[in-house]
């Protein structure tokens, strides 16, 4: 069974840093691209970051750019996600979700990231 | 960027009636590949999305066949046969043809009348 299973969100302040992991299982993790994908309170989706396998290419969107970084530990099957400078509008609920051919097979159940002072 | 526009963004549906959700994009979603990426997703609430169709008409592994994905170029639709309660929830469509970015629509909420 494909298990995504994210962790690390949390409470913080404007400006500070938080770095969400996301475990996998039940799956070849290194072979499959994976992205961030989150949800503010309320609102829609929106994609956020894009890593494939082996990491040789990632994207981001305009709203993270310079501020996230996405990477990959595929002999710990995981993936991660480090937000530095932080903002109010980044408050969200954040998910890893799975590529297959067509995008966002899988999803993890989230983890919600505060950010406020 | 790919727009995505839904309509309607509410829906309130009757049990057993059939309903739909049309999503049509600023672009042609038709990729040079000749296949079309457009996703269809279901949140419930309190829940993860959960993707329901790819490339506008395959369905994922244990969606049920009251559900189907139809459409073409920028214009998609998305049709629920029969209503059952466990449909309630928040439908997006989201287009992969062209990105990054990856843009979703702005959801439709279907609610039990």
């Amino acid at each position: 069974e494909v298990q995504l299973v994210e962790s690390g969100g949390g409470l913080v302040q404007p400006g500070g840093s938080l770095r969400l992991s996301c475990a996998t299982s039940g799956f070849t993790f290194s072979g499959y691209s994976m992205n961030w994908v989150r949800q503010a309170p309320g609102k829609g989706l929106e994609w956020i970051s894009y890593i494939s396998v082996g990491a040789t290419t990632i994207h981001y969107a305009d709203s993270v750019k310079g501020r996230f970084t996405i990477s990959r530990d595929d002999a710990h099957n995981s993936l991660f996600l480090q937000m530095n400078s932080l903002r109010a509008e980044d408050t969200a609920v954040y998910y890893c979700t799975r590529d297959d051919c067509c995008l966002f097979d899988f999803w993890g159940q989230g983890t919600p990231v505060t950010v406020s002072s | 960027d790919v727009v995505l526009t839904q309509s309607p963004l509410f829906l309130p549906v009757t049990l057993g009636q059939p309903a739909s959700i049309s999503c049509r994009s600023s672009q042609s979603l038709l990729y040079s590949d000749g296949n079309t990426y457009l996703n269809w997703f279901h949140q419930r609430p309190g829940q993860s999305p959960r993707r329901l169709f790819y490339k506008v008409s395959k369905r994922d592994s244990g969606v049920p066949d009251r559900f189907s994905g139809s459409g073409s170029g920028a214009d998609f639709t998305l049709t629920i046969s029969r209503v059952e309660a466990e449909d309630v929830g928040i439908y997006y469509c989201m287009q992969g043809a062209y990105w990054p970015p990856v843009t979703f629509g702005q959801g439709t909420k279907v609610e039990i009348k």
